[in-house]
């Protein structure tokens, strides 16, 4: 089911290092995910998707890891930077019309 | 290109007053649209999703009503505030893809 409701978990790195943000999903017939980046006060952003039959994806600076098996999915930031400090949201595609969201991790990138 | 427009951007509403908020989207035609809630510091929930021209989902039982009197047009409306309304109310469309786009939000406190 939809985790809404939590207190958002954390993330805090250094300018520079690599930010790996995890999050469960729950339907294991999901077929088509999503993460989005939500500046404070702002609309969420899409960042990147993945479908089901592909394990990685690629894009500018970040990577989606996605583990079937475990029903796990992970974005990867190289050389975070402060303006990647925002809420990331993980989504899974629940039916034809609509998004599960997840929880949300907070990213803190110091300078 | 498409756009999503959303406001009031802020509101502040006494307990006991209606509410009525609105959404427009351009550049497209016969978008999904959604309405989400986002209370302070915690993930995405859905409230209402439409596929069409006068027919709406509700995804939760609670004090609010959505309408969509046009095709771009998608309204949230409530008869009486309760002090568990304030939130971050932000609303989605989507086309034939799989990727919602976001609005920029309307922030709304209950007092």
């Amino acid at each position: 089911g939809e985790n809404v409701g939590l207190h958002l978990p954390t993330l805090s790195v250094q300018e520079g290092d690599n930010s790996i943000i995890n999050c469960a999903y729950s339907n294991s017939a999901s077929d088509y995910f999503i993460w989005y980046k939500q500046e404070s006060g702002k609309g969420p952003q899409f960042i990147i998707d993945i479908r089901s039959n592909m394990d990685k994806r690629q894009g500018q600076r970040v990577t989606v890891l996605l583990n079937k098996t475990v029903k796990h999915l992970s974005l990867q930031i190289a050389a975070t930077q402060p303006g990647d400090s925002a809420v990331y949201f993980c989504a899974e595609r629940a039916g034809f019309q609509k998004l599960v969201f997840g929880t949300g991790t907070r990213l803190l990138v110091s300078p | 290109s498409q756009t999503i427009h959303q406001w009031p951007a802020t509101l502040v509403q006494p307990v006991g007053s209606p509410l009525s908020l609105e959404c427009t989207v351009e550049g497209t035609s016969n978008p999904n649209l959604y309405w989400y809630r986002q209370a302070a510091g915690r993930g995405l929930q859905l409230l209402f999703y439409s596929v069409g021209i006068g027919q709406i989902s509700s995804e939760v039982p609670q004090n609010l009503s959505a309408s969509r009197p046009q095709d771009r047009q998608f309204i949230l409306s409530s008869k009486k505030l309760l002090l568990s309304d304030s939130g971050f109310y932000l609303c989605a469309w989507r086309d034939a893809g799989n990727e919602q786009f976001f609005g920029p939000g309307t922030r709304l406190t209950v007092l």
